[in-house]
C-alpha cells in the first residue's frame, strides 16, 4: 500500500516549456487535490477532482491543467511553465463524505524549478 | 470567509520539554474538522492529529494533544516530552464538512527542537 505517489520528485524546466506531474493512489479515495506551496504562503490549492469525471479550479488555477484519469490517478499539467511557477507540488487524495476520512493524504512533493 | 491564522511563525523548545503551538480559525458553519499537519525537513506532509467540532472531548495521539475551545475558535496543539524529530512545520487545518472538497491552511509555524 503506498499511499499517494507523485512523480517526478524534481524537474528543471525552461520558460515556456511543458510538462506533466503524476499523481496516483491507492487508498481507493474518491477525491484528489493539487497544491502548491511556497514559503510564506502556506499551501494553495490549485485544482481538486471530487470524484472521478469532475474536476474543479482552486484559488490558483491560472496556467495549469488537470486530467482525472479514473479514480485512481489525477495529473497536472503546465502547458508554457512560467518562472512563477517555480514551487513544489504537492497531490493529495481523501474519501469524501465518510464519517470520519475528512483529512487528506500527502504525496511526497515535485520541487519545480522554471528559469 | 473561512480562515486560519498561526500566530507564531517560529518557536523552539528543549528536548523534552513541552510546547504549545496556536491557531485560531473563523467560520460561521457548525459542522467541521480541525487538523494539526507536520512537514519536516523531507517535505513529507504528515498528519498529526485530528479533531471533530462535534465532540467536546480533546483529541490526543501519543505525546501529541489538542485544546479546542469551540466558543472562542481556537485550537492549540500540544506536544510534550518534545523529540529531535518533532521539529518541523506545524500547519493548522480546517474543513467544512457539509463542503469538504477544500482544506482551509494557516501559514504554519516553524518549531525547532534544540538538544
Amino acid at each position: 500500500n503506498a499511499g499517494v505517489t507523485q512523480t517526478p520528485k524534481f524537474q528543471v524546466l525552461k520558460t515556456g516549456q511543458s510538462m506533466t506531474l503524476q499523481c496516483a493512489q491507492d487508498m481507493n479515495h474518491n477525491s484528489m487535490y493539487w497544491y502548491r506551496q511556497d514559503p510564506g504562503m502556506g499551501l494553495r490549492l490549485i485544482y481538486y477532482s471530487a470524484s472521478e469525471g469532475t474536476t474543479d479550479k482552486g484559488e490558483v488555477p491560472n496556467g495549469y491543467n488537470v486530467s482525472r484519469l479514473n479514480k485512481r490517478e489525477f495529473s497536472l499539467r503546465l502547458e508554457s511553465a512560467a518562472p512563477s511557477q517555480t514551487s513544489v507540488y504537492f497531490c493529495a487524495s481523501s474519501q469524501y463524505r465518510t464519517s470520519v476520512s475528512y483529512e487528506q493524504y500527502f504525496g511526497p512533493g515535485t520541487r519545480l524549478t522554471v528559469t | 470567509a473561512q480562515t486560519v491564522t498561526q500566530s507564531q511563525p517560529e518557536m523552539s523548545v528543549q528536548e523534552a520539554e513541552t510546547v504549545t503551538l496556536s491557531c485560531t480559525y473563523d467560520t460561521s458553519e457548525n459542522n467541521y474538522y480541525l487538523f494539526w499537519y507536520k512537514q519536516p525537513p523531507s517535505r513529507q506532509m504528515i498528519l498529526v492529529i485530528r479533531q471533530e467540532a462535534y465532540k467536546q472531548q480533546n483529541a490526543t495521539e501519543n505525546r501529541f494533544s489538542v485544546n479546542f475551545q469551540k466558543a472562542a475558535k481556537s485550537f492549540s496543539l500540544k506536544i510534550s516530552d518534545s523529540q529531535l524529530g518533532d521539529t518541523a512545520m506545524y500547519f493548522c487545518a480546517f474543513i467544512d464538512a457539509g463542503n469538504n472538497r477544500k482544506l482551509i491552511w494557516g501559514l504554519g509555524t516553524s518549531l525547532a527542537v534544540n538538544p
